[in-house]
């Protein structure tokens, strides 16, 4: 089945530094891929999103590729800052027997410092 | 964008009562509807889909007479987590299918604990 796997965390970086969080995806078909952002105490808040290959969605200074050669979608930010601190979900959405479902990964930490 | 609105964001309940939870589009229909659960420092685990006019449909594993799902409007689910127990402890977000894209708006989620 369709599954989601993203880098362990928690990611403690510096104000300023380079972000990226790994994700990979197994998909039987040709699946919508998705980056969350959750933060303390709140729901989850789309940050951006690909629906096909190559496809770079980008928002807030994030970015992530739709690689379907590598199955990846990773999440990249060139500075970050200390609101950036929250918990980021790769997720994918495709249609299977029980219509579109998400599918999450574990969720990755970021702490950011100043 | 589309919006939904979830309420109570918290609540606390004794053990063996009921917690009714409401999820509600706010400006576009949503026909489906889905619950998930989330346990401290994980993952979001999709519990079921609400449809709209018919039976909710559940993942394996999750008890159907406990977490209770009604989907009577199109812009209304409800779960009611029914002889709460503390295990039942959990934070709980819907989401539906945000007919502009393929993806979903979530509610704000509500932090049940069950004493």
């Amino acid at each position: 089945g369709n599954s989601v796997t993203q880098m362990e965390g928690p990611v403690t970086l510096s104000e300023e530094a380079f972000l990226t969080i790994n994700c990979t995806y197994t998909a039987t078909g040709y699946p919508s891929l998705f980056w969350y952002v959750q933060y303390p105490g709140e729901g989850l808040q789309l940050l951006l999103k690909a629906t096909k290959a190559d496809d770079k969605g980008s928002n807030k200074g994030f970015e992530a590729t739709y690689r379907k050669e590598t199955t990846s979608f990773h999440l990249e930010k060139g500075s970050v800052q200390v609101s950036d601190s929250a918990v980021y979900f790769c997720a994918l959405s495709d249609q299977g027997t029980g219509g579109f479902k998400t599918i999450f990964g574990a969720g990755t930490r970021l702490f950011v410092k100043a | 964008g589309a919006v939904v609105s979830q309420h109570p964001s918290r609540v606390i309940c004794k053990s063996g009562t009921s917690v009714k939870i409401e999820c509600r589009s706010l400006d576009f229909q949503a026909t489906t509807m889905f619950w998930y659960r989330q346990f401290p420092k994980q993952s979001l685990m999709l519990m079921a889909t609400s449809n709209e006019g018919s039976k909710a449909t559940y993942e394996q594993g999750v008890e159907k007479d406990k977490f209770l799902i009604n989907h009577a409007s199109l812009t209304l689910s409800t779960l009611t987590v029914t002889s709460a127990h503390p295990e039942d402890s959990s934070f709980y977000i819907c989401s539906a299918r945000d007919p502009g894209y393929y993806g979903y708006t979530f509610g704000s989620g509500t932090r049940l604990t069950v004493v």
